[in-house]
């Protein structure tokens, strides 16, 4: 079965770019969606179709996605950017998530 | 405005079988390319994918567990029903449900999700 792997955790400071990965085999073939979630909150969609932004989703989230690789930036974090990120992809007839990455900014 | 709500048990015997429903406004399940799809998330864990219903009825399930799961829609009624048997405390989680919208820009992500439902499974 497919599978979506991401790093557990990445660190930026406040004002920096993040960049989380999302690591599939040939992903660059697939779409690639990534959600926020906060704690205690449901998950939020901030890119769809690898580099595409949902209305009310800042500019500063963008997405690419080539090879077997999948990476959602995160552009002059701030704290509020503070949540896990999940990339999602559809393989054949199943939805399947990645692991999640929990993005702190310090 | 798209939302949906989700609603059932929050607490279920182990065996027992689980039943969720999610009630949608914004948008109707008859209408082409739309779907909606339910995700769990045990506690501490990453988001899994359970099972999807189509406008047109088609339905897919999560490989592992489509022995045991179920999901089916009443447009009239604007809600979308799913069960879980023998429900074990593994199955233990928050339960969301969340719309699609297949094809165009979105690509078939899950654009709007509900607040989701905390199930327990213990005796």
């Amino acid at each position: 079965s497919y599978e979506l792997t991401q790093p557990l955790s990445v660190s930026v400071a406040p004002g920096q770019t993040a960049r989380i990965t999302c690591r599939g085999d040939n992903i660059g073939s697939k779409n690639v969606h990534w959600y926020q979630q906060k704690p205690g909150q449901a998950p939020v969609l901030v890119v769809h179709k690898d580099s595409n932004r949902p209305s009310g989703i800042p500019e500063r989230f963008s997405g690419s996605n080539s090879g077997n690789t999948a990476t959602l930036t995160i552009s002059r974090a701030q704290a509020g950017d503070e949540a896990d990120y999940y990339c999602q992809v559809w393989d054949t007839t199943a939805a399947i998530f990645g692991g999640g990455t929990k993005l702190t900014v310090l | 405005q798209i939302t949906l709500k989700e609603s059932g048990p929050t607490l279920v015997k182990p065996k027992e079988t689980l039943t969720l429903t999610c009630t949608f406004s914004g948008f109707s399940l008859s209408s082409s390319g739309v779907s909606v799809g339910w995700i769990r998330q045990p506690p501490g864990k990453a988001l899994e994918w359970l099972a999807l219903i189509y406008w047109d009825d088609e339905k897919r399930y999560r490989p592992f567990l489509r022995s045991r799961l179920t999901i089916a829609k009443d447009t009239s009624k604007n809600d979308v029903v799913l069960t879980l048997t023998n429900m074990d405390p593994v199955d233990t989680g928050t339960y969301y449900c969340a719309h699609r919208q297949a094809g165009g820009a979105l690509a078939g992500a899950f654009d709007v999700w509900g607040q989701g439902t905390v199930v327990t499974v213990s005796s």
